[in-house]
């Protein structure tokens, strides 16, 4: 059973460009999570997905930051428009039920550089 | 006050010791609590879940939960160089009707030859 993949795993990114970060679930999670850490910081939420719904988006800013996950294929965390502070880890993490012992499994994140 | 606490450390303790690592919480009603271990560069690794009050032991590890005072422990016994990471806690709150997890900002432990 396949863990949580990300994809790219390094992006390189100028000021004004666009970020597309994607997450492929553990086989059988149909819950998603996406988490920005700074550097020497904590685990930040930004967003939680079910297919085709956004469940909750309270972490996330409310401009230029977008998130999905369809009904095929992974979910997509993209960044328009890119600036230096959105420099980060972004890490994304499934869980196959949503519940009073959800457990929750992350992919090895996304290291992106914004220049 | 935020709504999970840990000292950021570092934690330095010898080879052989045993490591404490402390997490306070605010949400009463919280039920479900978690270590997680990161290695510097790496992802969040779950090595520890617990649900009720007391210890649950794994191998080296052992969760310690008081729900009474809403605080979750983890010890490490006969800490060895490669468990030098960060440790996380994370509680799972009850927030806008679904259950989020919540993070501190971890305890970086060195232990040290």
């Amino acid at each position: 059973n396949a863990g949580v993949m990300q994809n790219p795993r390094h992006l390189v990114r100028r000021r004004g460009q666009e970020a597309r970060l994607r997450c492929s679930p553990m086989k059988g999670h149909s819950h998603v999570y996406w988490y920005r850490q700074l550097p020497e910081e904590g685990l930040k939420f930004m967003v939680y997905l079910q297919k085709e719904n956004i469940i909750d988006e309270s972490g996330m800013p409310k401009e230029r930051f977008s998130a999905e996950f369809p009904k095929e294929g992974p979910s997509i965390l993209r960044i328009q428009q890119v600036v230096r502070g959105d420099s980060a880890a972004y890490f994304c993490a499934s869980s196959p039920l949503a519940g009073s012992q959800e457990t929750q499994y992350f992919g090895p994140g996304t290291r992106l550089l914004v220049l | 006050q935020k709504e999970v606490e840990q000292n950021s450390g570092p934690l330095s303790v010898p080879e052989g010791a045993i490591a404490s690592l402390n997490c306070t919480y605010s949400d009463r009603g919280s039920q479900s609590f978690f270590w997680y271990r990161q290695y510097s560069g790496k992802s969040p690794e779950l090595i520890m879940s617990i649900y009720s009050n007391g210890d649950k032991e794994d191998g080296r590890f052992t969760a310690q939960l008081n729900k009474a005072s809403q605080y979750v422990s983890l010890l490490i016994r006969d800490s060895q160089p490669s468990d030098s990471a960060t440790y996380l806690c994370a509680v799972l709150v009850l927030s806008g009707g679904y259950n989020k997890l919540i993070f501190g900002a971890g305890t970086r432990l060195a232990v040290h030859p």
